[in-house]
């Protein structure tokens, strides 16, 4: 079985902190992305990485970075947690083949921001 | 650029009754279309797919979806749903093309079954 696993479940930080979440996949896989569940929203892309060192742009990327360093592994970071970045995260990993993939979740990071 | 639009945010539905989750996408090109589920308190899993063939699409677990691409529509089904159907599901479009198979989704339907 795929496991997408992601460091902390809920994570309260104030305005202004630098926070970081982790994603780990341990099916070689080269594909892995972030994204934030809204109400109503549905799950926007943040960022995304192909391969080690690579990453692309989102849909929303403004207030965050990433990182990825060892395939395995895929980081978020907020800069500067502000109010409006509260939300459910979810980071994702698929094979990179040249077939569109199926996407695999971790089970997300409910973040609040006070 | 694609965008998804899902119509019901959310469907009450009885156990056993019969249940349609609408997803209309738009793109200027073909895509692959999904539906993802997502149980309470977990993250998304992939319920079925289509990339080509068959426009009837099923899973394991009595869902099926049609490809019309003549209304740019992928709606979900499911004849009689069980107590454990309820979840959000997610209607998402990808461009092969696009790097790293990117997805877009759309703003989710939840689906509240009642006994």
């Amino acid at each position: 079985d795929v496991k997408v696993t992601q460091s902390s479940r809920y994570l309260v930080k104030r305005t202004g902190e630098k926070v970081f979440l982790e994603c780990v996949q341990d099916m070689d896989h080269e594909n892995m992305f972030w994204y934030r569940q809204d109400p109503g929203l549905g799950l926007r892309l943040i960022y995304f990485s192909y391969d080690v060192k690579m990453k692309e742009k989102g849909d929303i990327p403004e207030g965050y970075s990433v990182s990825r360093e060892k395939k395995e592994r895929f980081s978020l970071i907020l800069e500067s947690a502000s109010t409006n970045q509260t939300s459910m995260y979810l980071c994702a990993s698929s094979w990179g083949g040249r077939e569109v993939e199926t996407q695999y979740f971790g089970p997300g990071t409910r973040l609040l921001v006070l | 650029a694609q965008s998804v639009t899902q119509l019901d945010s959310q469907v009450p539905v009885f156990e056993e009754a019969p249940v349609e989750l609408r997803c209309n996408y738009s793109s200027s090109v073909s895509v692959y279309l999904f539906w993802y589920v997502q149980y309470p308190n977990q993250g998304l899993q992939l319920l079925l797919k289509y990339l080509s063939g068959s426009t009837l699409v099923e899973s394991i677990n009595g869902f099926e979806a049609e490809f019309n691409k003549s209304q740019t529509s992928f709606h979900l089904r499911k004849p009689s749903v069980h107590i454990s159907d309820t979840a959000e599901y997610f209607c998402a479009v990808s461009d092969l093309r696009a790097a790293g198979n990117k997805l877009t989704f759309g703003g989710g339907t939840r689906v509240l079954v009642k006994p």
